[in-house]
């Protein structure tokens, strides 16, 4: 079975600074997405990021770029020039590319900003 | 273009009564997955459909159930409910269901 694991629960960083959020998973298919969601206080989730397993070069977008490594079954969130409405809880998310299209989360991770 | 749209965004039950929850996805899109979120369980799939047609059902019992509609709007019902049934239900929507899914804003159920 695969699995998510955010292993912050929580982490803080200074506005204009640079934060890493961690998350390792468990699966052996090949095919597979991986996502980073956002979820502020209006409990939307937000989707941040995108990673595609066959591809190699990590994904980014804007301010937030991902550390994507396939073998070690890594996938961080780094978060440059951090900004106040960036606080929320994020999780990693899971996907395989085949059959179902159910997401595995993880436990998630609170960021604090500080200003 | 309009997000995904749940309602109500809160509503109180009793234990035993059932509800029906709505969700309204992003026009054109015809996969609609619900998820279950609470704070010691997390985040768990329930049930995703596509086309009126169920995909794929999570492990949740029997008094879970959705439906699609030929409009792509979804509900998902849960009958004789329970305290622990207490969570934030979210909706999800995709063109296919490949690649990512739009979250709504959850409806918040509290079961007393």
């Amino acid at each position: 079975a695969q699995t998510v694991t955010q292993s912050q629960p929580e982490m803080s960083v200074q506005e204009a600074e640079t934060v890493t959020l961690s998350c390792t998973y468990d699966t052996s298919e090949s095919d597979y997405y991986l996502f980073w969601y956002k979820q502020p206080p209006s409990r939307q989730m937000i989707l941040v990021i995108r990673q595609e397993a066959y591809k190699q070069q990590n994904a980014t977008e804007n301010r937030f770029s991902v550390n994507f490594q396939k073998a070690a079954k890594s996938f961080s969130l780094k978060i440059s020039d951090s900004q106040l409405g960036d606080a929320a809880m994020y999780f990693c998310a899971y996907r395989k590319n085949s059959g179902t299209y159910k997401y595995i989360f993880g436990t998630g991770t609170r960021l604090k900003v500080l200003a | 273009k309009a997000g995904v749209t749940q309602t109500p965004r809160y509503l109180i039950k009793t234990r035993g009564q059932q509800v029906t929850l709505s969700c309204s996805p992003i026009s054109g899109h015809r996969s609609v997955s619900w998820y279950q979120q609470t704070p010691g369980q997390g985040l768990q799939f329930l049930f995703e459909y596509f086309s009126e047609t169920q995909r794929n059902k999570g492990n949740f019992p029997g008094r879970f159930s959705g439906r699609q509609f030929s409009n792509s709007r979804s509900e998902m019902n849960v009958s004789t409910l329970e305290l622990g049934d207490s969570a934030l239900y979210l909706c999800a929507s995709s063109p296919t269901g490949v690649g990512g899914y739009t979250f709504g804003s959850g409806t918040r159920l509290t079961v007393v």
